[in-house]
Order: structure tokens, then sequence, then C-alpha cells
């Protein structure tokens, strides 16, 4: 069964610009959530969606935004890029909502901004 | 506000030997704690997972304490291996406090264990 998988694994951009993620859950997964690594805050849930619908939101600002799609995989973007958005993104899937079932964890896009 | 912390960022183990890593956390309304592995370039992966109507909880090599009175977990691992050599969050929920969907991690253990 293939895992979590994000695209790209690797980007770089400017400030100002915008970047959209990608995360293509393990099959048959429903629920997808993103997560934000930094060195300094660690791992910052972003949020949560099951069925195509947002069900939970973090404490970020409104430049980030997602959605999920009718076969689940779901897309992560940031608009307006600041200098603090470089981080390791992370997304995780699992088959029903709840922290209580097995959540697993994509590789991550690290997103660098100059 | 870090709500979950482990404020050893490193440990060094040797090969065969008990590994302790420690966490504690301050939100009352945790209800369910989760480790977690993370290799270089690799998301993290779950080890083991307590339930507050738990103390202990073990899985092979695997064993974490939860003692909910000094809100404190620990992990360990016994023996130790050289593959054990990774990252360790601790995460923590409410998940009985309407935030199940939600994972509050700490910042993490760099684990390395010598030959």
């Amino acid at each position: 069964k293939a895992g979590v998988t994000q695209t790209p694994r690797y980007l770089i951009k400017t400030r100002g610009q915008q970047v959209t993620l990608s995360c293509s859950p393990i099959s048959g997964h429903r629920s997808v959530s993103w997560y934000q690594q930094t060195p300094g805050q660690g791992l910052q849930f972003l949020f949560e969606y099951f069925s195509e619908t947002q069900r939970n939101k973090g404490n970020f600002p409104g430049r980030f935004s997602g959605r999920q799609f009718s076969n689940s995989r779901s897309e992560m973007n940031v608009s307006t890029l600041e200098l603090g958005d470089s981080a390791l993104y992370l997304c995780a899937s699992s088959f029903v909502q709840g922290v209580r079932n097995e959540q697993f964890f994509g590789p991550g896009t690290r997103l660098t901004v100059l | 506000d870090q709500q979950v912390k482990q404020n050893s960022p490193s440990l060094s183990v040797q090969e065969g030997r008990i590994s302790i890593l420690n966490c504690d956390y301050t939100n009352s309304m945790f209800d369910y704690f989760l480790w977690y592995k993370k290799y270089p370039a690799e998301g993290p992966t779950f080890l083991i997972s307590i339930s507050s109507i738990k103390d202990k909880n073990e899985d092979g090599r695997f064993t974490v304490f939860l003692n909910k009175s000094a809100k404190h977990l620990s992990l360990h691992i016994v023996p130790s291996q050289p593959g054990d050599s990774a990252v360790y969050f601790c995460a923590a929920s409410a998940t009985s406090g309407g935030s199940n969907y939600k994972l509050t991690f700490g910042k993490g253990t760099l684990l390395t264990v010598n030959p």
C-alpha cells in the first residue's frame, strides 16, 4: 500500500509570492491534516479536512488556506509569502477523523522563502 | 505558550542500555498522548500511545508511562538499538475536550544510540 505522498519535496520562493503544496493520502483515507514544522515552534497544526470540508483550523493567518478534492487529495496554499513561512510542511492522513485513529505522515515539503 | 515540552533537545545512549525520553504538558484537558519517531527526510511515524485512563502502555521494546498528577510522560526503550537513533516527538490531544482532531507536539528530542 503506497504511503502518503507530498509534492514537491523542495520549493524555493521569494517574499510576496504564493505557493501551492499537494498531498495524496493513503488510499481509502478520508481525513487529511496539515502541520508546519519550524525549529523554533516545532510541529504546529494548520488545518484538517474530511470529506472535502475543512473541519478544523489552527491559529494561522488567513494567508494559509487549503482544500480537499473528492479523491481525498489535498492542497495547501500560502499567499503573500513571508520569510517566517520557511518551514517543513507535513501532511498526515487517517481513515477517519480523530487522533485516536493512527495518522500517517508524508515526508513533507521543505519550503524556503528568500 | 508551549503546552507540550520536551526539555532535552538531545540524548545519547549506549547500545543495549535503556533510553528514557521525557515529556511534560501543561494543559489538563489533554487525555491522549502519543510518541512519534522521525528520521531525516521522512515524516514522523507513530510509535506508541496512551490514554489518560492508563498509566502504562507497552509495545515490545517501547513502554510509555503517564503520571497525570505531575503532567509528565516518558518513553522507555529497552534495549536501545542503533536503528532507534532518530528524533522523538511527544504529542498530546484533548480528545474529549473538542479537540479530537488536533495533535499538539513537543519540539522533539534527538536520540543517538552508540554501538
